[in-house]
């Protein structure tokens, strides 16, 4: 069965310095990695994703990830934070062989002026 | 492009009573999605619709809970009675198809607050 777990529910960090958000997963099949961003009282806005092409994802903002299969990962990364960063992001796994989406339960990114 | 539309954002209901939400998807998306969204959590699958069909209802509490898709565009989720730890978001989302590498766009949610 597949599963993800996003290991910090909350990360702070200073506006202009880098962020990291981590996600792992668990999966038996190739799986689809997915980053969603969750604004307050906004929908839920696709960041990236990875589908078995390039390891290495490019998003939206600056944002990017990188699929690691041997350590099952996949964190989100920004090299310098901006106040607008500040929101819920999601980490979401879907497997290819079948059709279910399973998100991470969530970290909520503070930005510190 | 018009995104996927929901209806109402807000609704408050006492416990045992009943609630219906609406959702209009992307034109031409085929798979349709209800979550729930608890708060502090991430979002849960309720159901899973393939045009009118469902491909997966296995969370969904179906003593209380009823959806359909009629016509396979829009689609309505219904609690019947509702019960305090139903408060949440439900959030509709659509994608083109049900393959794992698709992108789902999402709503922007009814917030309902069981009193």
């Amino acid at each position: 069965a597949q599963s993800v777990t996003q290991l910090d529910s909350h990360v702070s960090v200073s506006e202009g310095t880098p962020v990291l958000l981590r996600c792992n997963y668990s999966s038996s099949y190739s799986p689809s990695l997915f980053w969603y961003v969750q604004h307050p009282n906004k929908g839920l806005q696709l960041l990236l994703k990875y589908t078995s092409a390039a390891t290495l994802v490019k998003g939206i903002n600056g944002f990017e990830a990188e699929f690691k299969k041997s350590e099952t990962s996949f964190h989100l990364t920004k090299p310098s934070a901006h106040m607008s960063d500040a929101a819920e992001y999601f980490c979401v796994v879907s497997m290819n062989r079948d059709d279910k989406i399973i998100f991470g339960k969530g970290t909520r990114l503070h930005i510190l002026p | 492009e018009a995104g996927v539309a929901q209806s109402p954002r807000y609704k408050i209901i006492e416990k045992r009573q009943s609630v219906a939400f609406w959702c209009n998807p992307i034109s031409g998306h085929a798979t349709l999605y209800w979550y729930q969204q608890i708060l502090g959590q991430g979002p849960k699958l309720l159901i899973q619709f393939q045009n009118n069909g469902v491909v997966d209802d296995s969370q969904l509490p179906k003593d209380r809970f009823s959806a359909e898709r009629l016509k396979g565009v829009d689609s309505t989720l219904k609690i019947q009675p509702a019960k305090l730890e139903d408060s949440a978001v439900y959030l509709c989302a659509s994608s083109l198809n049900n393959r794992g590498d698709t992108e789902a766009f999402f709503g922007q949610g009814t917030r309902l607050t069981v009193v």
